[in-house]
Formats: C-alpha cells, structure tokens, sequence
C-alpha cells in the first residue's frame, strides 16, 4: 500500500473552509484515495473516495491532482462537530483491502 | 442507513480469560473485518474474512484469536485467553460486493475491551 503523509494537526474556526492535504508519491495505477474521520470513543467513518480530478458529496470534497500524488479534503464551513481525525488512506481495487490507518490529522474547530 | 452494529459496547473481563466479540455487519456485504484501536493509538487492522474463510491476518491475529461467522448475520472475534495489553477498542466492518466498494468499508461503534 502506498504511504501517506498528512499533517499532524490544524487549528480551524466555525465557519472557515479547512484543507486537509495528503501526499501519496507512490500512489499506484490502480489506488484510490479514501479519507476517513473519527471521533473519540468512535469508528472510522467514511467521508469520501476518489480516483482523479474532483469529488464532492454532501459532506466535503475531494481534489486530485493530474500526478495523483497528492489529494486535498476540503471541509466547508465547519462546526464545532468537524473536530476529529481525519484520515488519508490509498488502496487498490482488487475486491478488498485492508486499510492501513496512518496518525492522521487531528482538526480542532474553535468558537 | 444501514450501519454495522457490535455487542456489547464495554467488556470487562479478567486477564486469561475468553471473550466473544460480536459484530452484524451491513446485510448485502461480503467482506468482513476487525481492527482495534490502543487508547491513544492508530486503528490496527487485525483480519479480513471473505466467503467463510479468513482473506488476510495481520502479526497480532495470532493463536489467541479467531473470527466466525456463525449464521448469516452475525461476525464474532473470540480472543482465548486475554492478555493485559489485549485492551483495547475493538471495531467490526463490513466492505461491499467488489472494486470501489469493497475499498469503503463501514464501520461498527467498537467495543471497548478491558482485561483486569
């Protein structure tokens, strides 16, 4: 699997856009990009997955660029509920995986 | 929305006894996993089982552990005799039928596991 490397932490208040990037050089053909959150006490939960360009759903978005070598979660508007972990992982698409988790990136939403 | 469910929530138990941790997963999927998570650690994955048999184990699914799938709702984790460093939150999930989907795996609450 590929490695990932994301921030540690961000500092955000309610109301601002937050970007969460992650690099993946040795992303492979067959990867996609998968983010996760989690709350204390809780299970990962799946925000979004993408392969190339531009994902969106009613919770956040997903930007890759052309190389693929990184991708961008972007959170619009977040409350005080977006503080969590957000995880990058990258998998292929042979039926299953086995998801690697990384530390991830501890978001902490201010008034 | 279907979800993944486990029980119990919290299990307290003594060190060197057994334990079955019980996951239901989403009812459509065919892939079936656990991980665990050491309070203030990353999740670990511990074991994929796919089409009645186990798919991939990682190092810490050793002898002490076994999954099942007894009926056709139910996934359980059985650890024989629990150790100390056994305690942990436990989560269950459950990926769909194949390519993308079988990459978004839903996960259960956990359960939270506490050997004495």
């Amino acid at each position: 699997l590929a490695k990932t490397t994301q921030p540690i932490s961000m500092d955000s208040y309610e109301g601002q856009e937050v970007n969460i990037t992650c690099s993946h050089n040795n992303i492979a053909t067959n990867d996609y990009i998968t983010w996760y959150q989690q709350f204390p006490s809780q299970g990962p939960r799946f925000i979004i997955q993408g392969y190339k360009t531009k994902v969106t759903n009613e919770v956040a978005s997903l930007f890759i660029p052309a190389d693929r070598k990184s991708s961008t979660l972007s959170l619009p508007r977040v409350s005080l509920s977006d503080t969590a972990v957000y995880y990058c992982l990258v998998g292929d698409d042979s039926g299953y995986s086995t998801l690697t988790f990384g530390k991830g990136t501890m978001l902490l939403v201010s008034p | 929305e279907p979800e993944v469910t486990q029980t119990p929530s919290h299990q307290v138990t003594q060190m060197g006894q057994e334990v079955i941790l019980r996951c239901v997963p989403i009812s459509n999927h065919l892939y079936f996993y656990w991980y665990r998570q050491i309070l203030g650690q990353k999740v670990e994955f511990l074991v994929s089982f796919y089409n009645n048999e186990i798919s991939e184990k990682s190092e810490i699914f050793d002898d002490q552990f076994s999954v099942e799938r007894p009926d056709g709702s139910n996934f359980t984790l059985k650890i024989r005799s629990t150790k100390l460093e056994d305690s942990a939150m436990y989560f269950c999930a459950s990926g769909g039928t194949s390519g993308i989907e079988a990459d978004t795996q839903y996960f259960g609450p956990g359960t939270r596991l506490t050997v004495l």
